[in-house]
């Protein structure tokens, strides 16, 4: 079963170290999104790419963050010189490209990455 | 821009009875998506209904429906005979329907099924 793939699941890092998560959409999949989660809180949306193509990067913080989506391996969502802020858990989702017509218009998702900074 | 609204933070029910979880919405397109996600205590999304604005008829999935108001932008979720493993936060979230665009959560309803 080929589900949206994240990991690591939990990440422990230390305040001014970098994270790394990594994201494998749905096999057929080509747009990725990255969602936040802070505890008691709603997913916020950070950003949505395609292979090679950042298509909306509105929810990205302006700093410390950064995300990719290349033409071979995972997407990867960054971030530098980690804050307490930044612990939460961070959701991948995938779907279809539009006008295919297995697009249903949902987005399939990971388990999420929960990220403890200390 | 659009936004999602849920008024409900917190909901609880009875094991058997029927539920109602409200959502609104705000948008000026005509033609969209509009979903109910359920998160369990495992924190993973899971589809529980769609619903596209076109069609007027209210989609339903087994124990859980929807009543589409488009005129109003309201969106409301009812679950029918409650079971335990109902209890989980319920998203409402909505999706233009063009290309490349994300799609949009309300804050939230946490329901709780009392045995």
């Amino acid at each position: 079963n080929a589900g949206v793939m994240q990991n690591p699941r939990h990440l422990v890092r230390r305040r001014g170290q970098e994270a790394r998560l990594r994201c494998s959409p749905m096999k057929g999949h080509s747009h990725v999104y990255w969602y936040r989660q802070l505890p008691e809180e709603g997913l916020k949306f950070m950003v949505y790419l395609q292979k090679e193509n950042i298509i909306d990067e509105s929810g990205m913080p302006k700093e410390r963050f950064s995300a990719e989506f290349p033409k071979e391996g995972p997407s990867i969502l960054r971030i530098q010189q980690v804050v307490r802020g930044d612990s939460a858990a961070y959701f991948c989702a995938s779907s279809p490209g539009q006008g295919r017509i297995a697009n249903t218009g949902e987005l399939f998702f990971g388990e999420g990455s929960r990220l403890t900074v200390l | 821009a659009q936004t999602v609204t849920q008024s409900q933070p917190e909901m609880s029910v009875q094991e058997a009875e029927t539920v109602t979880l409200s959502c609104t919405y705000d948008t000026s397109e005509s033609d969209y998506y509009l979903f109910w996600y359920k998160q369990p205590p495992s924190r993973q999304m899971i589809l529980v209904i769609r619903q596209e604005a076109y069609k007027q008829q209210n989609a339903t999935e087994n124990r859980f429906s929807v009543n589409f108001q488009k005129a109003a932008k309201s969106f409301s979720l009812k679950i029918s005979d409650s079971q335990l493993g109902d209890a989980a936060m319920y998203f409402c979230a909505y999706r233009r329907k063009t290309s490349y665009d994300k799609v949009i959560f309300g804050p939230g309803t946490s329901l709780s099924v009392i045995p």
